[in-house]
């Protein structure tokens, strides 16, 4: 079946620092990755996506890259804002036949000091 | 705007009693999702319905029950089955099913 990894939080950096959250993920076929962020108290938003082998989806300053061959797709960002504190969701969808809904990882709660 | 409603946003449900959480959304969509977030963990998929009058069961639907008559909506039943209903729910809609989901703000469940 389909899952995903994430490491283990809180992470906890002082602003503009270098941020990796790591994601690997087991899936049959060639699903597309994504990440969401969450906010307290809201639902998830959209960051970045990628839908095949190499490509890099970036939005406000992070990246991701779809590496096939390690089946990961770390979350990076090169200078973190207080404002980035929040939880991010890597999650894949497959393309087989059924089931075409999103698997979540567990989410990593980033935590920006000043 | 288009986007997701979910009401209410805060819930309380008794003992033995059956509540039904609203997802609308005015973004044409034609799949919708219920997923279901506890704390320190991921989301966890209940029911989706990839088109009107139809739905399938996700990983959790015990205790849960859809409908889905109209494009736009998507109610979410949970039924007194449901053992442990606290947690926060969380709608969402793609345009199709390869398509990101977006998500609406979410209800949090509370059993009095």
């Amino acid at each position: 079946g389909n899952s995903v990894t994430q490491m283990e939080g809180p992470v906890t950096l002082s602003e503009e620092a270098f941020l990796t959250i790591n994601c690997t993920y087991t899936a049959t076929g060639y699903p597309s990755l994504f990440w969401y962020v969450q906010y307290p108290g809201e639902g998830l938003q959209l960051l970045l996506k990628a839908t095949k082998a190499d490509d890099k989806g970036s939005n406000k300053g992070f990246e991701a890259t779809y590496r096939k061959e390690t089946t990961s797709f770390h979350l990076e960002k090169g200078s973190v804002q207080v404002s980035d504190s929040a939880v991010y969701f890597c999650a894949l969808l497959t393309r087989d036949t059924g089931r075409r809904a999103l698997t979540f990882g567990s989410g990593t709660r980033l935590q920006v000091q000043p | 705007d288009g986007g997701i409603t979910q009401s209410p946003k805060y819930l309380f449900r008794k003992e033995g009693q059956n509540v039904t959480l609203s997802c609308e959304q005015n973004l044409n969509h034609d799949a919708m999702y219920w997923y279901r977030q506890d704390p320190g963990q991921g989301l966890r998929l209940i029911y989706y319905s990839q088109i009107v009058n139809d739905f399938q069961k996700g990983d959790i639907a015990e205790g849960y029950s859809v409908s889905r008559e109209k494009k736009e909506s998507f109610p979410l039943t949970v039924t007194s089955a449901q053992k442990n209903p606290t947690a926060f729910y969380l709608c969402a809609s793609s345009l199709g099913q390869d398509q990101p989901q977006h998500f609406g703000d979410g209800t949090r469940l509370s059993i009095l």
